[in-house]
């Protein structure tokens, strides 16, 4: 059925270390695919995303990379900071006909130690 | 411009109550989507709509229902309210139909008792 698997669920790196998350997507169908990032009793707010007719992207230390055959894209954070300690989300969009709803990983707590 | 504001921000219910949460998405949204959120389990997706009409549901009981207003706010309404019921309600606003940023709430948290 429709899945996103989202690993690791915690991740711990050294402040300037980089950090990668990965996901797993089982829907060939999803063509849209946004990451998330929830600071501790904030709201979830975008910080990239990638359509799938794009094999990377890139916003200053964040890097998103798709891979369609394999079904899997992930989340690239370069040159940590303290700041982007928080929960990170994936979702790959499904849809047909102009809807779409958004099947969300489980998330991944990424800790930045100074 | 004001972002999407939900209402109550918390609540407490005890079991077999029924609960209603407001969502009033950022002017001009026409697309409103709600997730439950709990420890583990990610953001998981209840339903989508998109002017007024319910467009997508997720994998949820009938005890879970939702409508959108004419003037694009939603209501969810939880029925029978189980203690596993208990989580943040996120409701979502974007632009348009298509794919594209979702803007969330803080969120509405219900604790069962």
């Amino acid at each position: 059925g429709e899945n996103v698997e989202q690993h690791p669920s915690t991740l711990s790196v050294q402040e300037g270390d980089s950090a990668v998350i990965k996901c797993t997507y089982s829907d060939s169908a999803s063509n849209y695919f946004p990451w998330y990032k929830q600071e501790l009793g904030k709201r979830p707010q975008l910080i990239i995303d990638i359509r799938s007719n794009v094999g990377e992207k890139k916003d200053q230390r964040i890097a998103v990379t798709l891979n369609k055959t394999a079904k899997h894209f992930s989340l690239h954070i370069t040159e940590t900071q303290p700041e982007d300690s928080a929960v990170y989300f994936c979702a790959a969009s499904q849809g047909t006909s102009g809807t779409y709803k958004y099947i969300f990983g489980t998330g991944t707590r990424l800790k930045v130690l100074a | 411009k004001a972002g999407v504001t939900q209402t109550p921000r918390y609540l407490i219910k005890t079991r077999g109550q029924q609960v209603t949460l407001s969502c009033s998405p950022i002017s001009g949204h026409r697309s409103v989507s709600w997730y439950q959120q709990t420890p583990g389990q990610g953001l998981q997706f209840l339903f989508e709509y998109f002017s007024e009409t319910q467009r997508n549901k997720g994998n949820f009981p009938g005890r879970f229902s939702g409508r959108q207003f004419s003037n694009s706010r939603s209501e969810m309404n939880v029925s029978t309210l189980e203690l596993g019921d208990s989580a943040l309600y996120l409701c979502a606003s974007k632009t348009t139909g298509q794919a594209g940023e979702l803007f969330f709430g803080e969120g509405s948290r219900l604790t069962v008792l």
